[in-house]
């Protein structure tokens, strides 16, 4: 059974710093990973979404990178601002079947970061 | 502007009763699920549906039923039988096939008492 994890489990940075978000899964045969970001009692945004053929995906300042053979993904946030505040989610999309969509999430990164 | 609607933000039930909790699209999107959040426990598949009158089980669907009677629209039913329900559940939706980035609702947090 895929298992997600991500460390930290909160996270408190200065404004204006470079951060990682780390997350890892036991089975590496997946189709894709996703980073979404939720803000207190919203729904899910989605940010990236990378490929298991794919190494990395880039938008404006995040940059989500996956290595599927050692099972981790992390997501990288420059020059952080107050308002990238917020819970950060990855979930796995498990190879198999024809059934997609079907993500197993983590349990989340609280991200908070301070003027 | 395309979105999905859930309907109501925050519903209150007695023990014992059935609720329905509301799910709309208008991404024009042909896959729906239902994701629950509990603290501490990240989001889980309650059931989701790729196709107009087809759904399937996700892994905690015991206490719950759907329907997909259009393209639309995703309702969810907690039933009397759900042992928990207490949580705040998520409507999620994607274009057909792999790869297609999920689109989540504002949620509905429900309080059984």
């Amino acid at each position: 059974k895929q298992e997600v994890t991500q460390i930290p489990a909160a996270l408190s940075v200065p404004e204006g710093e470079n951060l990682v978000l780390n997350c890892s899964f036991t089975d590496s045969a997946i189709y894709n990973l996703q980073w979404f970001r939720q803000d207190p009692g919203k729904g899910l945004t989605s940010l990236l979404l990378i490929q298991s053929s794919q190494r990395e995906q880039t938008s404006g300042r995040l940059n989500a990178s996956l290595d599927k053979s050692s099972g981790r993904s992390t997501l990288y946030i420059a020059a952080s601002q107050p308002g990238d505040s917020a819970t950060y989610l990855c979930a796995v999309d498990n190879a198999g079947g024809t059934s997609y969509g079907k993500l197993t999430f983590g349990q989340g990164t609280i991200l908070t970061v301070h003027p | 502007d395309g979105g999905i609607t859930q309907s109501p933000k925050y519903l209150f039930r007695k023990e014992g009763q059935n609720v329905t909790l509301s799910c709309e699209q208008n991404l024009n999107h042909d896959a729906m699920y239902w994701y629950r959040q509990d603290p501490g426990q990240g989001l889980r598949l309650i059931y989701y549906s790729q196709i107009v009158n087809d759904f399937q089980k996700g892994d905690i669907a015991e206490g719950y039923s759907v329907s997909r009677e259009k393209k639309e629209s995703f309702p969810l039913t907690v039933t009397s039988a759900q042992k928990n329900p207490t949580a705040f559940y998520l409507c999620a939706s994607s274009i057909q096939g792999r790869n297609s980035p999920l689109h989540f609702g504002n949620g509905t947090r429900l309080t059984v008492t």
